[in-house]
């Protein structure tokens, strides 16, 4: 079974580019959910949506920062413009459940660099 | 925000040593997950607790859900190279539509 799907699997970019993030998640999975990690902060949750709404964006940092999930298999996080403090990897996970918070399956991630 | 207290951050241990480590919060939790990072790629989840006293295996893993609801503790026994990586805990407030917050995970290598 193909599992969480993300792409690009690692980007670099120069500051003031804007950057885009895809994700498709398990097919019949109802919430998904972006993640951001790096060493000194750890796995931090940015957004998630439930049944393709946005439930809670209070962990994305700044307004640079925006996530869309226009249909159920497909979501991206836009940042626009990078800032070098952007670098980071990018998770996506998706979850079966409602209120998305038991058992999240997590995709291989986007390494972004932004020099 | 809420705050899980994973510990230790790391450990550095011989094949074949049994290996245990702990998060701990506050707040009264209704799930607790464990999961394992291997490098460059996304965590993967070993262990799933719902039940305050439960304790549940998978293979040589075995992990508790902590009777106040306030932490939960992993084991690995008999450690290969293989598990290596960074350990994770995650926990669910007792509330609902609330998402999972995670520990700052525990690096675990392991020397043959």
């Amino acid at each position: 079974d193909a599992g969480v799907i993300q792409s690009p699997r690692h980007e670099v970019t120069e500051m003031g580019q804007e950057v885009t993030l895809r994700c498709k998640p398990i097919s019949g999975h109802n919430s998904l959910f972006w993640y951001r990690q790096t060493m000194m902060r750890g796995l931090e949750l940015l957004i998630y949506f439930n049944n393709n709404v946005p439930i809670d964006d209070s962990g994305m940092p700044e307004d640079r920062f925006s996530a869309k999930m226009p249909n159920a298999s497909f979501s991206t996080l836009k940042i626009q413009p990078s800032e070098p403090r952007d670098s980071a990897v990018y998770f996506c996970a998706s979850s079966p459940r409602l209120a998305g918070s038991n058992e999240q399956f997590f995709g291989p991630g986007t390494r972004l660099t932004v020099l | 925000g809420q705050q899980l207290n994973q510990s230790p951050q790391s450990m550095f241990i011989q094949e074949g040593e049994d290996v245990s480590m702990n998060c701990t919060s506050s707040s009264i939790f209704n799930t607790w997950l464990w999961y394992k990072q291997d490098p460059g790629e996304g965590p993967v989840l070993l262990i799933a607790l719902y039940k305050a006293g439960e304790l549940t295996s998978n293979g040589r893993l075995t992990a508790q859900f902590g009777i106040t609801r306030k932490d939960s503790f992993l084991n690995i026994s008999a450690s290969i190279p293989s598990d290596v990586g960074i350990y994770f805990c995650a926990g669910r407030l007792n509330q609902a539509g609330t998402a999972l917050i995670f520990g700052k995970g525990t690096t675990l290598s392991v020397s043959s």
